[in-house]
């Protein structure tokens, strides 16, 4: 079946780039589905992060749009999220997902904690 | 942005009750709206899609309903393993939303 995992660096310095990398494995990205992240900081609620449609389109939240890029790298099977200028703010677990019809995820990875600090 | 607004943020309950959380969109999303169960240290897990679709695998103890801007998730015969926080999110933009959750706490 279909598994997806996150990838990237625990620790960021403050004003750097985060990045995270979703390895998709069991089946394709290039299978018809949108996939997205969606991140959890520490005693908060979920927060939408973006969407991609590979070789397609891509849609952010608007409170992020400035500072976040998601892409795809269809030859390793994988998705990517960059942000940059990050703050303590930023700090959250990240979760790399597959949608359902593109109205929800229904498949998601188990979650990779960033810290931002110096 | 469309604000989706939870009710109540916490409540407790008993095994065997049967609860219900609502969700209030912050304007007329028809029926673009999922449920998740977000338990500690696990990733979320989708419950009911386009309001009252259950997802594949999901105890029929688990419903939703509603449309436009009121809908509800309802946990008939609570068992001990749901006791988790719950979310509701909208697609009906392009930038999707989440409400700020509901946690189910045993009384």
């Amino acid at each position: 079946q279909v598994q997806l995992q996150e990838s990237g660096a625990g620790l960021v310095k403050p004003s750097g780039t985060l990045s995270l990398t979703c390895t998709v494995s069991g089946g394709s990205i290039s299978s018809n589905k949108w996939w997205g992240w969606v991140r959890q900081s520490p005693g908060k609620g979920l927060e939408w992060i973006g969407e991609m449609y590979p070789s397609r389109s891509s849609n952010y939240n608007p409170s992020l749009e400035s500072r976040v890029t998601i892409s795809e790298d269809m030859s390793k099977n994988q998705f990517s999220l960059k942000l940059t200028s990050v703050t303590a703010a930023d700090t959250a677990v990240y979760y790399c997902a597959r949608e359902l019809d593109h109205i929800s995820f229904d498949l998601w990875g188990q979650g990779i904690l960033v810290t931002v600090a110096s | 942005d469309i604000q989706l607004t939870q009710s109540p943020s916490s409540l407790s309950a008993s095994v065997g009750d049967r609860v219900t959380i609502a969700c209030r969109a912050s304007q007329s999303i028809s029926s673009y709206l999922c449920w998740y169960q977000k338990k500690p240290g696990k990733a979320p897990r989708l419950l009911v899609y386009f309001a009252s679709s259950l997802q594949s695998g999901v105890p029929s103890r688990f419903s939703g309903s509603g449309s436009g801007t009121d809908f509800t998730l309802t946990i008939s015969n609570l068992q001990p393993e749901d006791f988790a926080t719950y979310y509701c999110q909208q697609s009906y933009t392009t930038a999707w939303t989440f409400g700020q959750g509901t946690t189910l706490e045993i009384k």
